[in-house]
């Protein structure tokens, strides 16, 4: 079974800190994802990769950036955390032609 | 951005109803839909993906139906049971990449 792992399950940050959030996979997947989801507004995509060092900006990037270094594992940093990016965020991965493998979510607060 | 619509929004049956919501999308480049099953606590899981004009799935007792020149697919549940509570989530999108998705219908079904 492919596996999407990420770090925390619960996360709690203060205002203004630095936060990373990891995601690996185990099945050498080209594409991986970062997503958030709120009540009401579904999953919104924040970042992209298609490929190791490769990033596309999703539809809500603002206040975050991401890592890939290596293939397996994609990170989503939280440059200065404010209270409006408490949230369950989603990493998932993908091979052409197939759907998406989510992993497990963060939720993080930012108290 | 591509607009994707989920109805209803939410939805409460009795345990052995039969229910069925809808996801609708542009009908203009489509390539694939996929369905999704997202429990509280879990992982979004993969339920269909469906890429033909009047294509059929089923899972269970669980299937989805597609129209592409219309650009809508149904979900149905067949003698709904508690462990079917859960957000179905739909997303339209290419062969490699990012998925579109919609804000997801979330399903209570009452013992």
């Amino acid at each position: 079974d492919v596996k999407v792992t990420q770090s925390s399950r619960y996360l709690v940050k203060r205002t203004g800190e630095k936060v990373f959030l990891e995601c690996v996979q185990d099945m050498d997947h080209e594409n991986m994802f970062w997503y958030r989801q709120d009540p009401g507004l579904g999953l919104r995509l924040i970042y992209f990769s298609y490929d190791v060092k490769m990033k596309e900006k999703g539809d809500i990037p603002e206040g975050y950036s991401v890592s890939r270094e290596k293939k397996e594992r994609f990170s989503l940093i939280l440059e200065s955390a404010s209270t409006n990016q408490t949230s369950m965020y989603l990493c998932a991965s993908r091979r052409d032609s197939y759907g998406y493998t989510f992993g497990s979510g963060t939720r993080l607060t930012v108290v | 951005i591509l607009n994707v619509e989920q109805s209803p929004q939410s939805l409460h049956v009795q345990e052995g109803d039969s229910t069925n919501f809808t996801c609708s999308f542009p009908s203009s480049n489509f390539y694939a839909l996929h369905w999704y099953r997202w429990e509280t606590a879990k992982s979004p899981e993969a339920l269909f993906v469906m890429t033909l004009n009047g294509d059929e799935k089923k899972k269970g007792r669980i299937s989805a139906t597609l129209n592409t020149k219309e650009g809508y697919s149904y979900l149905y549940i067949k003698g709904s049971q508690p462990e079917d509570s859960a957000t179905y989530l739909c997303a339209p999108g290419p062969n490699t990449g990012k998925l579109i998705f919609g804000q997801g219908t979330t399903l209570q079904v009452k013992p």
